[in-house]
C-alpha cells in the first residue's frame, strides 16, 4: 500500500523558512518515473503546483516560487523536504506531497492528506 | 506557467450528464495527452479520476469520462450521483523543462 503523510510546523512567523518533510511508503523513489511533487491550496482556493523531484534527482519549481523553494530527497529515509524562505501571510495554505507517475501521463496518483500552515506574527 | 481555465461552477440534476472544461494552450494541454483530473471533496486531499485524457485508474467508475480537442480538454459525468458533488481539478504537462499547471478549479453542484 502505498502512503505519504506530510510533517512540519502549523504556525510560522513572517520571513521565517518552512521546512516541510513527505515521508511515504510502498514505492521507492529510486525506480524509474517515480517523482514526487509538492502541491498547496489556500483556504478556499485553488491548487498550486510548487516543486516536483525525480527518481533521477531533477528538480522542477514554480516559476513565480522559484527563488524560495528548495526541493530535495533522503530516498535511504524515504523521505521529500521541501523549504521555503521568507514566509508571508498569503503562503496560508493546506501543503499536500503527491506521488507523479511518468508512466501515468505525469498524473498524481497518490496524496498525502496535506497539512495546514498559517503564516502569522 | 498560466493555470488552466476552467468554469468556476457547473450543475445537474441527478441522473443527467454534465461536462466541465479545461482550456490551455498549445503549450500544455494541446501539445500532449498528459491531461489528468482531479475531484476534492471539502477537508479532503484530490482523488485522481481521470490521466493520459481519457483512461480511468482501478476503482473510478465509468460514469467518469475524458476528453480532449485541440487546447481544451473535457470531464465528463454521466448519471450523475448526489456524491459526485465535489470540486474539479484539471492537471497538464507542460514540457520536459516546466513543472506542469492545475487549472482554477470546477465546483460541481448537483441540484
Amino acid at each position: 500500500q502505498v502512503t505519504l503523510r506530510e510533517s512540519g510546523p502549523a504556525l510560522v512567523k513572517p520571513t521565517q523558512t518552512l521546512t516541510l518533510t513527505c515521508t511515504f511508503s510502498g514505492f521507492s523513489l529510486s525506480t524509474n518515473g517515480m517523482c514526487v511533487s509538492w502541491i498547496r491550496q489556500p483556504p478556499g482556493k485553488a491548487l498550486e503546483w510548487l516543486a516536483r523531484i525525480d527518481w533521477d534527482d531533477d528538480k522542477y519549481y514554480s516559476t513565480s516560487l522559484k527563488t524560495r523553494l528548495t526541493i530535495s530527497k533522503d530516498t535511504s529515509k524515504n523521505q521529500v523536504v521541501l523549504k521555503m524562505t521568507n514566509m508571508d501571510p498569503v503562503d496560508t495554505a493546506t501543503y499536500y506531497c503527491a506521488r507523479l507517475r511518468v508512466h501515468l501521463g505525469f498524473a498524481f496518483d497518490i496524496w498525502g492528506q496535506g497539512t495546514m500552515v498559517t503564516v502569522s506574527s | 506557467q498560466s493555470a488552466l481555465t476552467q468554469p468556476p461552477s457547473a450543475s445537474g440534476s441527478p441522473g443527467q450528464s454534465v461536462t466541465i472544461s479545461c482550456t490551455g494552450t498549445s503549450s500544455d494541454v494541446g501539445g500532449y495527452n498528459y491531461v489528468s483530473w482531479y475531484q476534492q471533496h471539502p477537508g479532503k486531499a484530490p482523488k485522481l479520476m481521470i490521466y493520459e485524457v481519457t483512461k480511468r485508474p482501478s476503482g473510478v467508475p465509468d460514469r467518469f469520462s475524458g476528453s480532449k480537442s485541440g487546447n481544451t480538454a473535457s470531464l465528463t459525468v454521466s448519471g450523475l450521483q448526489a456524491e459526485d458533488e465535489s470540486d474539479y481539478y484539471c492537471s497538464s504537462y507542460a514540457g520536459s523543462n516546466n513543472l506542469g499547471v492545475f487549472g482554477g478549479g470546477t465546483k460541481l453542484t448537483v441540484l
